[in-house]
């Protein structure tokens, strides 16, 4: 079974301009989840992504979206970029059947803001 | 407010020696704790669990311990090998938005690991 995919891997972007991450989830997994990490703040949670609808969001400014497609794909937005923007960003997937806690990670796309 | 948190930022030991991964949380909510491995350029791997109903969760050299008085849980990796080394992070699963729905997961800020050969 093929595992979490994300593109880009690598992304250069100026201030001010805004960016679009894509994950696809494991086949079958219906929740998709997005986390930043930076080597200040550690792994945080941004949103996540449930049968299309946003079910639970972090505490990040209204300049971080996201959508689900129906067949699960997930697509993260940021605009406006600052330089504090620049990170790894992680997206997860999970079955999100009854209390499954387990979460498969995608390799992440490096974020660097100049 | 971090609620899980990983004091250790760095961990060094001899291969074949006992490593010990330690992880304090502050809320009694949690009730569902994982650890996850991160190598570079890759994203985290799950390792293994615990339910906060045991205390003790054991998966061949990985071993989880859970003390729910002390918040305190502990990931041993008896014998350490080389291909351990990573950065380890405890996670535990919340919700912001309602009760035990959805996937979120708070997670430490990770220990990095290093088994020396």
């Amino acid at each position: 079974k093929a595992g979490v995919t994300q593109t880009p891997r690598y992304l250069i972007k100026t201030r001010g301009q805004q960016v679009t991450l894509s994950c696809s989830p494991i086949s079958g997994h219906r929740s998709v989840s997005w986390y930043q990490q930076t080597p200040g703040q550690g792994l945080q949670f941004l949103f996540e992504y449930f049968s299309e609808t946003q079910r639970n969001k972090g505490n990040f400014p209204g300049r971080f979206s996201g959508r689900q497609f129906s067949n699960s794909r997930s697509e993260m937005n940021v605009s406006t970029l600052e330089l504090g923007d620049s990170a790894l960003y992680l997206c997860a997937s999970s079955l999100a059947r009854g209390r499954s806690y387990e979460q498969y990670f995608g390799p992440g796309t490096r974020l660097t803001v100049t | 407010d971090q609620q899980v948190k990983q004091n250790s930022p760095s961990l060094s030991v001899q291969e074949g020696r006992i490593s010990i991964l330690n992880c304090d949380y502050t809320n009694s909510m949690f009730d569902y704790f994982l650890w996850y491995k991160k190598y570079p350029a890759e994203g985290p791997t799950f390792l293994i669990s615990i339910s906060s109903i045991k205390d003790k969760n054991e998966d061949g050299r990985f071993t989880v311990f859970l003390n729910k008085s002390a918040k305190h849980l502990s990931l041993h990796i008896v014998p350490s090998q080389p291909g351990d080394s990573a950065v380890y992070f405890c996670a535990a699963p919340s919700s912001l938005m309602n009760n035990n729905a959805g996937n979120m997961l708070t997670f430490g800020g990770g220990t990095r690991l290093m088994v020396k050969p």
